[in-house]
């Protein structure tokens, strides 16, 4: 019954690679992000998707592509791998409730990614 | 932009003592979310506690409270009791209540160390 989940937890490859990170989440939330967690353990907000419809998009690379097929799921994809993309990648979702800021966000357990 | 800071790198406390983490951030806002999360060794992302600014109450969830000041824009987080497994770096976080979805923003964190 987990939340919101993300598969693979770990993920290892080599530089120039095209990787894929998928995210999803059964309660029912109606927004999803992507957050990155750098190696000083910085945390920041890369993308946001609300019904499928993205609002978010913060500056990051276009070889990174957000893909929300429904609104539970949004998958990240990796173009051409770099090693400063190595970092722990967070999905999180919350649900717009009709009153703006009633959308606590829940993360899943997050993706390692290492870039050799 | 909202920033938020946390002066704190690193805190320690012995076992069933009290601590206090600090959290400064900066915004224009009136309405905002004040959030505290915890992040155990196993990565997850472990929502602790949540403020809304329009509210003059402390939020308190069992042995976590907090003392949010918001003409002072400070909201520190104070953990009672305190017990081995809140060893955890923690994040301060800040959200808009103006938009719906808005992202977090998150301060460095702060590794708390639980001794025995």
């Amino acid at each position: 019954d987990t939340a919101v989940s993300q598969t693979p937890k770990y993920l290892v490859t080599q530089m120039g690679n095209d990787k894929s990170i998928k995210c999803e989440q059964n309660l029912g939330h109606d927004t999803m992000y992507w957050y990155k967690q750098d190696s000083k353990k910085f945390l920041k907000i890369m993308f946001s998707y609300n019904n499928k419809e993205l609002i978010i998009n913060e500056t990051v690379p276009n070889r990174f592509s957000p893909k929300s097929p429904d609104k539970a799921h949004l998958n990240l994809h990796i173009n051409s791998l770099e090693l400063g993309d190595s970092a722990v990648y967070f999905c999180a979702s919350s649900s717009i409730l009709g009153l703006a800021g009633t959308d606590t966000q829940y993360f899943g357990p997050g993706t390692r990614l290492t870039v050799l | 932009a909202q920033t938020v800071t946390q002066s704190q790198p690193e805190m320690s406390v012995q076992e069933a003592e009290t601590v206090t983490l600090s959290c400064t951030y900066d915004t224009s806002e009136s309405d905002y979310y004040l959030f505290w999360y915890k992040q155990p060794p196993s990565r997850q992302m472990i929502l602790v506690i949540r403020q809304e600014a329009y509210k003059q109450q402390n939020a308190t969830e069992n042995r976590f409270s907090v003392n949010f000041q918001k003409a002072a824009k400070s909201f520190s987080l104070k953990i009672s009791d305190s017990q081995l497994g809140d060893a955890a770096m923690y994040f301060c976080a800040y959200r808009s209540a103006e938009t719906s979805g808005s992202r977090l923003t998150f301060g460095e964190g702060t590794q708390l160390t639980v001794n025995p």
